[in-house]
């Protein structure tokens, strides 16, 4: 398994501002991943982290609105941009270590709202 | 693509009762199955997995048998907890669609009364 933080772990954030979530993990991994859980819902994968290159995102989701980095082998970041209340979810980021058998393992998770 | 229904919630028990989510799913080939449990205010914790047919996975009592013949995946308990209130999300990856692309259920929220 991984251990793995966020930060934060919750904001309340104007509409039009921007938030930056961190993840870091305790070990190298290459797949990183972020999603999105609205309101009483599931988790909707935003994108896979890739490190050295750009993210690849899910259907739905663009880099303008989510930018992604992933500099190193245990840290991403995600930005929200330009947010409005319906970006009002919980963030988490998830790793695979790569020798779990496709086992991924999530963060606390950042809980944003928007006003 | 693959999709997983899981059984609609909430689910009010007592505590010692005996636990059933039913999780089926549709994919391709063979798609490995988890069980995550969502605590209130907390991330996503991994409760079991099972990756071929016919594997029991296990973990806190919890139990959930990979069942090709009839694709599903049910989570069980025995005997539940007041701790055991949580929310519950059955998913799967791979069987035809990305290999780390986790689809999830809709989640099933459990709740137990002493």
């Amino acid at each position: 398994s991984a251990v793995i933080s966020q930060k934060p772990s919750r904001d309340i954030c104007q509409r039009g501002t921007s938030l930056t979530i961190q993840c870091q993990v305790d070990s190298q991994v290459t797949m990183m991943f972020w999603y999105r859980q609205q309101p009483g819902q599931s988790l909707t994968l935003i994108a896979t982290a890739n490190q050295g290159s750009e993210a690849t995102y899910e259907s739905g989701f663009v880099i303008d609105k989510f930018p992604i980095s992933r500099p190193n082998l245990t840290f991403s970041t995600l930005t929200v941009s330009n947010m409005s209340p319906e970006d009002s979810s919980i963030y988490l980021c998830s790793v695979e270590p790569g020798q779990s058998g496709k086992t991924q393992y999530f963060g606390p998770g950042t809980r944003l709202l928007v006003l | 693509g693959n999709s997983v229904t899981q059984m609609e919630g909430p689910v009010t028990l007592s505590e010692e009762a005996f636990l059933t989510i039913n999780c089926t799913y549709t994919a391709t080939g063979y798609p490995s199955l988890f069980w995550y449990v969502q605590y209130p205010g907390e991330g996503l914790q991994l409760l079991l997995k099972a990756t071929k047919a016919d594997d029991k996975g296990s973990n806190k009592g919890f139990e959930a048998t990979y069942r090709k013949e009839t694709t599903s995946f049910h989570l069980e308990k025995g005997s539940v907890q007041v701790s055991d209130s949580a929310v519950y999300f059955c998913a799967l990856t791979g069987g035809g669609g990305s290999n780390y692309k986790l689809t999830f259920g809709k989640g099933t929220l459990l709740t137990v009364n002493p």
